[in-house]
């Protein structure tokens, strides 16, 4: 079954750290990849989202995530985190073969908690 | 704020009693969509409307499930004789056509005693 996978449960990271949270996807074809977050007692909201282009993405806030289509993958990055980064983060998919376009699915998610 | 908004926020309910969530969508999106999370998971999809046209339902979503967006704006959730496994943040999203950002609203938390 297709699906989205995030490599971490939970990370634990100090301000000023560096940021990356892995995500893959099980189909090879042209998708759409999306990243949320949604910070403690708020809903979700898009970091940043790839459709085509330059596979390199910057988002809101300082994060970025690279497409690399041969490693089914597009991780999460931010050079610095901020203690108000503390956040669950969503990697999610478009376009997956015998779904509409409008169907996303979520992968489950990975907690980050920033230490001041 | 123009954003999805959800009622209510908050739902405890008893095993066997039906219960109905209200979503309404940023009003130029004719897409809304309905997920379900539990702890410590992504959001689940559930269904999707595209104006009032049901055009997608998971399996997930069993014959006690129903949906509908009567005038292609707000949308209910209905969950007829409810389990504890229902128990979950219910989310709503909408959007505008064919793979664009999906705007979620703050969700309504379900707890069946």
């Amino acid at each position: 079954a297709q699906s989205v996978s995030q490599h971490n449960h939970h990370v634990i990271l100090s301000e000023a750290a560096s940021l990356e949270l892995g995500c893959n996807y099980s189909y090879g074809g042209t998708v759409n990849l999306f990243w949320y977050v949604q910070y403690p007692g708020q809903h979700l909201q898009l970091l940043l989202k790839y459709f085509s282009g330059d596979p390199l993405v910057k988002g809101i806030k300082g994060f970025e995530a690279e497409f690399i289509k041969s490693k089914f993958s597009f991780n999460l990055r931010k050079p610095s985190v901020q203690w108000s980064d503390t956040a669950e983060y969503f990697c999610a998919v478009n376009g997956l073969p015998k779904t509409s376009y409008d169907k996303v699915i979520f992968g489950p998610g990975t907690s980050l908690s920033v230490i001041p | 704020d123009t954003g999805v908004s959800q009622d209510p926020r908050h739902k405890i309910t008893k095993r066997g009693q039906n219960v109905t969530f209200r979503c309404d969508p940023i009003s130029e999106h004719n897409r809304l969509y309905w997920y379900r999370q539990t702890l410590g998971q992504g959001p689940e999809f559930l269904t999707y409307f595209q104006n009032e046209a049901q055009l997608e339902k998971s399996r997930l979503l069993s014959d006690r499930f129903s949906a509908e967006r009567p005038k292609g704006s707000f949308s209910t959730l209905e969950i007829q004789r409810t389990e504890q496994g229902d128990s979950a943040m219910y989310l709503c999203a909408s959007s505008l056509p064919r793979g664009r950002e999906q705007f979620f609203g703050p969700g309504t938390r379900l707890t069946v005693l």
